[in-house]
């Protein structure tokens, strides 16, 4: 059973850049597409973005000039980052598989 | 901008029947939108329930069924049980970008 393990900075401040990593573990790596949705606090879902088994990304228009999510199967990770960050970033970040198999969450606060 | 509009609350009695809505801006939702489905539960990540329209995952309980009704996606529940009290999230696809919906909050009463 896949499972999806991530991790990164929790407490940044406006104008920094937001990295986050997903790692999967168990079933192939290859063969799917990985997302990175988040969740402002007490409101509902937002895509973020997806990067294909072949490499190829989208983006949600909204935020893609600030945003690139990146892929190392040799390490069957994911990552996401996202640039000049402010306060409305403050989010639950999640990765995903195929959009059916989905990190634990990461609390992402913007504060100065 | 592209929204998707589902009902903000619904409530529903143990064992009764209910149907979620997921409606889009742009026009009637098809196949082609391949609507998922997710619930969540307060403190926890959201869980895939359907994909692809009416595709259930290994997990999912069957009183859950998805369909297109009337333009919409839909979402059934059937015989509802007090643990299906949570919010639940459609989601469409755009031609290389998807957009959620802001969920329903679904009450057991």
């Amino acid at each position: 059973q896949v499972q999806l393990q991530q991790w990164g900075a929790g407490l940044l401040k406006p104008s920094e850049t937001l990295s986050l990593t997903c790692a999967v573990h168990g079933g192939s790596f290859s063969t799917y597409f990985w997302t990175w949705i988040r969740q402002p606090p007490g409101k509902g879902l937002e895509w973020i973005a997806e990067i294909s088994k072949s490499g190829s990304t989208n983006y949600n228009p909204s935020l893609k000039s600030r945003v690139t999510i990146s892929v190392d199967t040799s390490k069957n990770q994911f990552s996401l980052k996202l640039s000049s960050v402010t306060a409305a970033d403050t989010a639950v970040y999640y990765c995903a598989r195929n959009l059916a198999s989905w990190g634990q969450g990461t609390l992402v606060t913007v504060s100065s | 901008q592209t929204v998707v509009t589902q009902e903000p609350s619904l409530t529903v009695s143990p064992g009764g029947t209910v149907t979620l809505t997921c409606a889009s801006s742009t026009g009637a939702v098809t196949s082609g939108h391949y609507p998922n489905w997710f619930q969540q539960k307060p403190g926890q990540a959201p869980r895939a329930l359907i994909y692809s329209t009416n595709n259930k995952h290994s997990w999912t309980p069957a009183r859950f069924s998805g369909s297109l009704l009337g333009g919409k996606a839909a979402l059934t529940l059937s015989g509802v049980q007090p643990e299906d009290e949570a919010d639940y999230y459609c989601l469409l696809y755009y031609g290389g970008t998807w957009v959620f919906g802001g969920g329903t909050k679904l009450t057991v009463l």
